[in-house]
């Protein structure tokens, strides 16, 4: 089975500007999950989605939004971005039930300059 | 508030050395917790979850409600061993709290 994708693995953008970052789950995989990776603050959990519909949400501010699709590809979008949004943002996939393991994908780097 | 901390930046041991890697909670309810291990260049993995108690490459850990920790645990360390460790808590269904990790060098 191939494993959790993400794309783009790297993006620069510039204050204010907004970005979007995609995750594909592995095959048969309904949970998508988000989450924020810095040096600082390590990883912090923004959101996950279930069949299409957000499950849990992390403490964010309303610039960080999320979807996911009917074939549970999901993407992360944030608007207005602040210098301090610069980090690795991973995704990661599960069957969705409460005692099924979670798969981490690569990550996405995005420098805010 | 809900948190999980790992008070070592860094740990570094000799091989053939025990290891513990120190996780505290705080939680209210009834924790699930979690430890998480990433290689240099690799994913995120999960490493072992309290409540299957078993032996992963190793590594146990035991939760004990009543200092609120969750320390992972190996008697001789291997170098393959070093690597990002990170402790977690499961909230209600799908969210997680992670610490700020550990980085375990394990030195010949």
């Amino acid at each position: 089975k191939a494993g959790v994708t993400q794309t783009p693995r790297y993006l620069i953008k510039t204050r204010g500007q907004q970005v979007t970052l995609s995750c594909s789950p592995i095959s048969g995989h309904r949970s998508v999950s988000w989450y924020q990776q810095t040096p600082g603050q390590g990883l912090q959990f923004l959101f996950e989605y279930f069949s299409e519909t957000q499950r849990n949400k992390g403490n964010f501010p309303g610039r960080f939004s999320g979807r996911q699709f009917s074939n549970s590809r999901s993407e992360m979008n944030v608007s207005t971005l602040e210098l301090g949004d610069s980090a690795l943002y991973l995704c990661a996939s599960s069957l969705g039930g409460t005692d099924n393991e979670q798969f981490f994908g690569p990550g996405t780097r995005l420098t805010v300059l | 508030a809900q948190r999980v901390t790992q008070p070592e930046k860094l740990l570094s041991v000799f091989k053939g050395a025990p290891v513990e890697l120190k996780c505290n909670y705080s939680y209210s309810g009834s924790p699930e917790l979690f430890w998480y291990v990433q290689y240099s260049r690799q994913r995120l993995q999960l490493l072992l979850r309290h409540i299957s108690r078993e032996s992963i490459k190793g590594f146990t850990a035991d939760l004990n409600k009543g200092e609120t920790s969750f320390h992972l645990k190996k008697p001789f360390a291997q170098e393959e061993d070093s690597a990002m460790y990170y402790c977690a808590l499961r909230l209600g269904t799908y969210k997680y709290i992670f610490g700020t990790g550990t980085r375990l060098k394990v030195l010949a």
